[in-house]
C-alpha cells in the first residue's frame, strides 16, 4: 500500500517570497492533517481537513499561510509571504476516518516531510 | 498544550529491553494513549496504543498503570533500528493530540 506523498522534499527560499507543498494521503483516508516541526521540538498541528472541509485551523498563521484540499484528496499547504521562523519541516498526515466522523481515536500515517529553509 | 511529561532522552544497549515511561496524570477517562516514534529524517510512525489494558503488537508493547496516570512503552529487545524520538501523545476524538518534545532514545552497540 502507498503511503503518504509529499513534494517537494527539500525548498530553499528567500523570506518574503512564495511557497508552496504538495500532499497526497493514503487512498481512502477522509482526514489530512498539516504540521509544522520546528528543529529540536515535536510537531504541531496548522491545519486538519475532513474529506475537504476544515476542521481546525485555530493554530494555523492565517494572514500567511493558506491551505486546501481538492476533492478531498490532496492538498497544498502555501506560504506567503515566507519568514525566517517559517524555516520547519512540513509534515502531512493522513488517517482513514477521524474524529468528527464519531471515531474516538484513530491512526495517523505521516508523509516524509518537507523540509523548508528561508534565508 | 501537551498533557504528557516523558523524560528528554534515554539510553539503551542494543538487544536488552528498554522501558520509555509517560506521565499523564490529567487523563479523562476517555483519552486514549497513543505512542508514535520519529526515526531521523523521517516523519513520525505510529507504535502503539490503549485505552485501558496492557497491549502488545509486532513492535513494543504498552504497559498502563491501573490509574492510567502513567504509561510505559516497552521494546524487548532494542536494536540500532529502534534509535528514535518517541512521542506519548493522548487521543480522545482528535482532542489533546498534542506532540511534546518526546524522549530521544539512543542505542548503543
Amino acid at each position: 500500500e502507498a503511503g503518504v506523498a509529499q513534494s517537494p522534499r527539500y525548498k530553499i527560499i528567500e523570506k518574503r517570497q512564495s511557497v508552496a507543498f504538495w500532499c497526497n494521503p493514503i487512498s481512502g483516508h477522509a482526514t489530512l492533517y498539516w504540521y509544522q516541526q520546528i528543529l529540536g521540538q515535536g510537531p504541531k498541528l496548522l491545519i486538519q481537513f475532513q474529506n475537504n472541509g476544515v476542521v481546525d485551523d485555530s493554530q494555523l498563521p492565517k494572514d500567511r499561510f493558506s491551505a486546501e484540499r481538492l476533492k478531498g484528496v490532496d492538498s497544498t499547504l502555501k506560504i506567503q509571504p515566507a519568514k525566517l521562523e517559517d524555516s520547519a519541516v512540513y509534515l502531512c498526515a493522513s488517517s482513514l476516518e477521524g474524529p468528527s466522523l464519531g471515531v474516538s481515536t484513530d491512526t495517523q500515517y505521516f508523509g516524509p516531510g518537507t523540509r523548508l529553509t528561508v534565508l | 498544550d501537551a498533557k504528557t511529561t516523558q523524560p528528554n532522552s534515554m539510553e539503551s544497549n542494543e538487544e536488552e529491553p528498554v522501558h520509555l515511561p509517560c506521565n499523564h496524570s490529567t487523563i479523562s477517562g476517555t483519552d486514549y494513549i497513543h505512542w508514535y516514534r520519529q526515526l531521523p529524517s523521517q516523519g513520525p510512525e505510529y507504535v502503539i496504543h490503549g485505552l485501558t489494558s496492557n497491549v502488545n503488537n509486532r513492535m513494543a508493547s504498552l504497559a498502563i498503570a491501573e490509574d492510567r496516570k502513567s504509561s510505559t512503552l516497552i521494546l524487548h529487545r532494542a536494536t540500532l533500528r529502534d534509535a528514535a524520538v518517541y512521542y506519548c501523545i493522548l487521543d480522545n476524538y482528535g482532542q489533546n493530540f498534542v506532540f511534546g518534545p518526546g524522549t530521544r532514545l539512543s542505542v548503543l552497540p
